[in-house]
């Protein structure tokens, strides 16, 4: 799978868009961008993936740029209980290895008032 | 539907020791993945079960083993634990092994070994 490159930490007001940026120049083709989060000490909660087009669900919008080499999730309207660690994965999609999902050290997003 | 349950939530052994913890994936969901996460070494994959078979495997030591059961059901076995064994121990089901299913997480069993 490909590797990932994130900022370390973002620091972001209440209530504005947190922009939380994800480099993955090696992606291939057939790799999907599967953003998960973790609040302290709680299992990875699943919160959204792209292939090439850009997505939106309620919790967040992903943006993959054109030639796939980077995206950058929004949380439009960040909130205290976004403070997290952010997670960038790049997954295959063949059998034997997209069950491995490879976390690097993810974004620390801290959320103040 | 209920999400991913692992039980016991916290756990604590010495060294020598061998523990089993358990994963019930959501419903339906017949892939079962284990990570191993600590401080130093972050989240590591450990193995996947899909259909009582394993089907993929991380860089740990044979200490380390896994099954599943015929309704899903995954337990995870360590033996002769070593303090380096602490760690969050965290499952994820998906509904098929491989393709682009998500994996839901458990919240995890908190190893502490003394």
């Amino acid at each position: 799978d490909a590797k990932t490159t994130q900022p370390t930490s973002m620091d972001c007001a209440e209530g504005r868009a947190a922009n939380l940026p994800c480099n993955h120049s090696t992606i291939s083709g057939n790799e999907y961008v599967y953003w998960y989060r973790q609040i302290h000490s709680q299992g990875p909660q699943y919160i959204i993936h792209g292939l090439k087009n850009n997505e939106t669900n309620e919790m967040a919008s992903l943006i993959i740029t054109e030639d796939r080499k980077s995206s950058t999730l929004i949380l439009p309207h960040a909130t205290l209980r976004d403070t997290a660690v952010y997670y960038c994965i790049v997954r295959g999609r063949d059998t034997g290895t997209a069950s491995k999902l490879t976390f690097g050290t993810g974004t620390r997003l801290q959320v103040t008032l | 539907k209920a999400g991913v349950t692992q039980t016991p939530r916290y756990l604590i052994k010495t060294r020598g020791q061998q523990v089993t913890l358990s994963c019930s994936p959501i419903s339906g969901h017949r892939s079962v993945s284990w990570y191993q996460q600590t401080p130093g070494q972050g989240l590591q994959f450990l193995f996947e079960y899909f259909s009582e078979t394993q089907r993929n495997k991380g860089n740990f030591p044979g200490r380390f083993s896994g099954r599943q059961f015929s309704n899903s059901r995954s337990e995870m076995n360590v033996s002769t634990l070593e303090l380096g064994d602490s760690a969050l121990y965290l499952c994820a089901s998906s509904s098929l092994a491989g393709s682009t299913d998500t994996q839901y997480f458990g919240p995890g069993t908190r190893l502490t070994v003394l």
